[in-house]
């Protein structure tokens, strides 16, 4: 894998439900995988910050995962509320670069 | 409110107009950045601030030039734009130097830039 690639591209879920997106990044020369939250006319919001092959973070009712032997992230959000609707963005960054990669994002609807 | 704000939301110019797009962090953070958002394409990067020199163009025409005159503001300069530049411009700011990509960004609102 060369570029951030997340899947799936959109998802819809009812309230309630538990729903969890990918995201694939080259692994090679790994330093920081980062995941953003971005609601529509509002700004990206960083979610976490992740650098560690396995680790795991948590905020609310959102966790992610990472592994960076095989390039991959999952977030994970148990009992999707709408206020949960928005593009998830994830970005990856390499050693000696301030630069982040960014895949096109997870949109994700939350329906009542 | 995040901390970057971003002037003005909306920018509508013809393709021989001058204008630039301001930014201001007020985070006390280091690094600056400029990113453009293209329907349905990822975040692309365009400039980075570190301690207020540029440490990278991502192959950006000459038309949009970048401008930070301290660590707190940022602008981009656009001049002779093309069609095909009509997108959200979005700042950011970090904690990080260049070189140290593990602190998060944070981002303004964005100017929405429509070129005639």
């Amino acid at each position: 894998i060369l570029n951030v690639e997340q899947s799936p591209q959109s998802l819809h879920v009812q309230e309630g439900d538990s729903t969890n997106f990918t995201c694939s990044f080259p692994s090679s020369n790994f330093y920081a995988l980062h995941w953003y939250r971005w609601e529509t006319a509002k700004s990206p919001e960083a979610l976490f910050v992740m650098t560690l092959n396995g680790d795991e973070k948590k905020k609310g009712r959102i966790s992610a995962t990472l592994n960076t032997k095989e390039g991959y992230s999952y977030l994970y959000i148990k009992g999707s509320q709408p206020e949960d609707s928005a593009t998830y963005l994830c970005a990856h960054s390499s050693y000696n670069t301030d630069k982040l990669i960014f895949g096109t994002g997870t949109r994700l609807q939350v329906f009542p | 409110e995040t901390g970057v704000t971003q002037t003005p939301r909306h920018l509508v110019m013809g393709m021989t107009n001058k204008k630039s797009l301001k930014c201001e962090q007020h985070l006390g953070h280091n690094a600056m950045y400029w990113y453009k958002q293209s329907a349905k394409k990822p975040l692309e990067l365009m400039f980075v601030y570190s301690l207020e020199e540029r440490v990278e163009n991502n192959s950006v025409p000459s038309r949009f030039s970048p401008e930070c005159p301290n660590s707190s503001h940022l602008f981009l300069h656009l001049h002779t734009l093309q069609p095909e530049d009509s997108a959200l411009y979005l700042c950011a700011s970090s904690q990080a130097p260049a070189g140290s990509g593990n602190q998060p960004q944070h981002f303004g609102d964005g100017t929405r830039l429509s070129i005639l």
